[in-house]
């Protein structure tokens, strides 16, 4: 069954530094999420990301943040500057639509942690 | 703007027993609700979704919830109990609200299920 990868599952960075996850979404998927838990809250919507461009962001998704597909495969999420409080596990997720009743495919998460 | 609210972070059952876990939801539009298991390690995975079709939703697993709109919840239940159910659920919701139908979910703080042989 198809599956949506990430990578790295586990970073360390220290503060400062700039960070890229990187998801490979369902191949036939045209939406494409992140989303990041802190420990102990919510999981909590990042960006949403469709024909090469934003289509709905957070307030959390401030200029520190960018997302990219680079390729036919990748969907990337930049960190420019990490901050302690970056310290989450980030979801990718995809859908084939952006259609409300569409089920999103979460990838197993990037567990990052600044230092 | 939609919220979900997820009733006791922790709940411990008896393997065969009743699993009842809560959910109730804000959202001034008509929701579309799901409901995600994480096992340790692993990413969200879809365990049953309500799309107005129908008010008591069968997903995977033998877990099923029913819509009321006059409580505002989505509970998911289980008849019984099984080890391998222990794991971390979370309800989450999604609308129009705003026009956009880009998806965005809007989860609950997650409850986490332990099963005692």
């Amino acid at each position: 069954e198809p599956e949506v990868t990430q990578t790295p599952s586990h970073q360390v960075t220290q503060m400062g530094q700039e960070v890229i996850l990187r998801c490979v979404p369902i191949s036939n998927h045209l939406y494409f999420y992140w989303y990041r838990q802190i420990l102990g809250q919510k999981v909590e919507f990042l960006v949403s990301f469709y024909n090469n461009e934003i289509s709905e962001k957070s307030e959390i998704f401030d200029d520190q943040f960018s997302v990219e597909r680079p390729d036919g495969s990748n969907f990337t999420l930049k960190i420019r500057s990490t901050k302690l409080e970056d310290s989450a596990m980030y979801f990718c997720a995809s859908t084939m639509t952006g259609g409300l009743v569409e089920t999103q495919y979460f990838g197993p998460g990037t567990r990052l942690l600044v230092l | 703007a939609q919220s979900v609210t997820q009733l006791g972070s922790h709940v411990s059952v008896s393997e065969g027993a009743l699993v009842l876990l809560r959910c109730n939801y804000s959202s001034s539009v008509p929701p579309y609700l799901f409901w995600y298991v994480q096992y340790p390690n692993q990413g969200l995975q879809l365990l049953l979704k309500y799309t107005s079709a129908a008010t008591l939703v069968k997903g995977i697993n033998g877990f099923e919830a029913e819509f009321k709109k006059s409580e505002t919840s989505f509970h998911l239940t289980k008849p019984s109990a099984h080890m391998s159910d222990a794991a971390e659920y979370f309800c989450a919701v999604r609308t129009n609200a705003g026009g956009t139908s880009y998806g965005k979910l809007t989860f609950g703080q997650g409850t986490i299920l332990t099963v005692h042989p």
